[in-house]
């Protein structure tokens, strides 16, 4: 079935970078807005970005802009999320979600777990 | 900067019916999507726009809009349908996407 996997997460001192991927399967990709999302520990879920189907358009949310890139390779059917000068606060599972055209965020990853920590 | 606003938690007995809200000004602008969440697991989309149900989903579990605030009402709620269940929206220019605080439904 449609499927989105995760990978990436780990332990990072604060200050220093780390980038996430999202590998899709059994869908069409190039054709799906891609979204992050994530989850602190005990906290509710957070939106980070959204990347268009081809890439042309990109938004972030304020706690992110600036510091994380989302890019994606249709080529590859992977989606990514580059992450600098990662703070304690970035600490959360992230989730990269489909986007299906309007029709919400039908499709979640298992998530990846970014621990920001010296 | 723009909210999306829950109750932080709802408790009905099974059989019961459960309504959880979201407010937000850019609602009667945009639509709403509600995302169900169990422990240790990643959310489901549970409705979309407003009222729909994507496939698979229970037919107890409706959607309204009206003005500023959205429903998700859970007809019936069986045990199972204990979780948190966020809201989502986007700004209103459609350019900012984000979630309601997340509402914890305790089936008693």
């Amino acid at each position: 079935q449609v499927q989105l996997v995760e990978s990436g997460g780990g332990v990072v001192q604060p200050g220093r970078s780390l980038r996430l991927s999202c590998a899709a399967s059994r869908f069409t990709f190039r054709s799906y807005g891609m979204h992050w999302v994530r989850q602190a520990p005990g906290k509710g879920l957070e939106w980070v970005a959204i990347i268009w189907y081809d890439g042309s358009n990109k938004y972030y949310a304020d706690s992110v802009k600036g510091r994380f890139t989302i890019s994606r390779d249709n080529s590859k059917n992977t989606l990514y999320l580059q992450m600098n000068s990662l703070r304690a606060e970035d600490t959360a599972v992230y989730y990269c979600a489909r986007d299906n055209r309007g029709e919400g965020m039908d499709v979640w990853g298992q998530g990846t777990t970014v621990t920001v920590s010296s | 900067s723009y909210e999306l606003t829950q109750p932080p938690s709802v408790s009905v007995s099974p059989g019961q019916t459960a309504r959880i809200t979201c407010s937000g000004d850019a609602l009667p602008k945009q639509y709403a999507y509600w995302y169900q969440q169990k422990p240790g697991q990643a959310p489901i989309l549970v409705m979309y726009k407003d009222s729909e149900r994507p496939s698979g989903i229970p037919e107890r579990f409706s959607g309204s809009s009206s003005g500023t605030t959205v429903t998700l009402t859970i007809s019936g709620v069986q045990p199972e349908d204990e979780a948190d269940y966020y809201c989502q929206s986007t700004d209103s220019s459609g350019t900012y996407w984000m979630f309601g605080g997340g509402t914890k439904l305790t089936v008693l």
